[in-house]
């Protein structure tokens, strides 16, 4: 079955250190996997996604995220952290378009930013 | 600019009540989504439209309703068969393509609309 795994239910990090957020999926196909940042009572904010090609995908804000076919993992980062990147984090994998825009989310990770 | 609106922003309903989320777009996607959002949970898709007059149940459709009369607008209606309606309600829109490898375009979301069941 098709499924999207968060390990860190949430994470903490110090203003200015690198941030690494995991995300691993489970699907049969290439698949088309994406970031998204959600704050506190608003809605989602696409960050990056990948479709194909280099598996290093660069976002908006700073993030970046690569693509890993041996790990079925889809990692993101950010080298130095912001007080404003508090949010959640979604990692989401498309499985096409039959039945609609078909996109399974994981359960979000909470990072927290310490001054 | 364009974008989806949500409204209201917050709502409140007695149990046994129905209540009706709005859901407006003017990018002139084709396709529109609803998803409920519980704590600790991702995404689940409720409803979806692909075209006008045209919706599919989603994962979680029991106790939900939708329309699709006009391209812009995707109104979801919440019944009091929902057994647990309160949660954070998002929809999203999107162009449709046969073949995602020739759209860069996803889904793009409202702020999102919380419902509370008193």
């Amino acid at each position: 079955a098709q499924s999207v795994t968060q390990p860190d239910i949430h994470i903490t990090v110090s203003e200015g250190a690198s941030l690494e957020l995991r995300c691993n999926y489970s699907y049969g196909a290439t698949p088309y996997l994406f970031w998204y940042v959600q704050s506190p009572g608003q809605g989602l904010q696409l960050l990056l996604k990948y479709f194909s090609g280099d598996t290093l995908v660069q976002g908006i804000k700073g993030f970046e995220a690569e693509f890993k076919r041996s790990q079925s993992s889809f990692n993101l980062r950010k080298p130095s952290v912001h007080w404003s990147d508090a949010a959640e984090y979604f990692c989401a994998v498309f499985l096409g378009y039959t039945g609609g825009f078909k996109t399974i989310f994981g359960a979000g990770t909470r990072l927290f930013v310490k001054a | 600019d364009g974008g989806i609106t949500q409204s209201p922003k917050y709502l409140f309903r007695k149990e046994g009540q129905n209540v009706t989320l709005s859901c407006e777009q003017n990018l002139n996607h084709d396709a529109m989504y609803w998803y409920r959002q519980d704590p600790g949970q991702g995404l689940r898709l409720i409803y979806y439209s692909q075209i006008v007059n045209d919706f599919q149940k989603g994962d979680i459709a029991e106790g939900y309703s939708v329309s699709r009369e006009k391209k812009e607008s995707f109104p979801l209606t919440v019944t009091s068969a929902q057994k647990n309606p309160t949660a954070f309600y998002l929809c999203a829109s999107s162009p449709f393509k046969e073949d995602p490898l020739l759209s860069t375009d996803t889904q793009y979301f409202g702020p999102g609309t919380r419902l509370t069941v008193l």
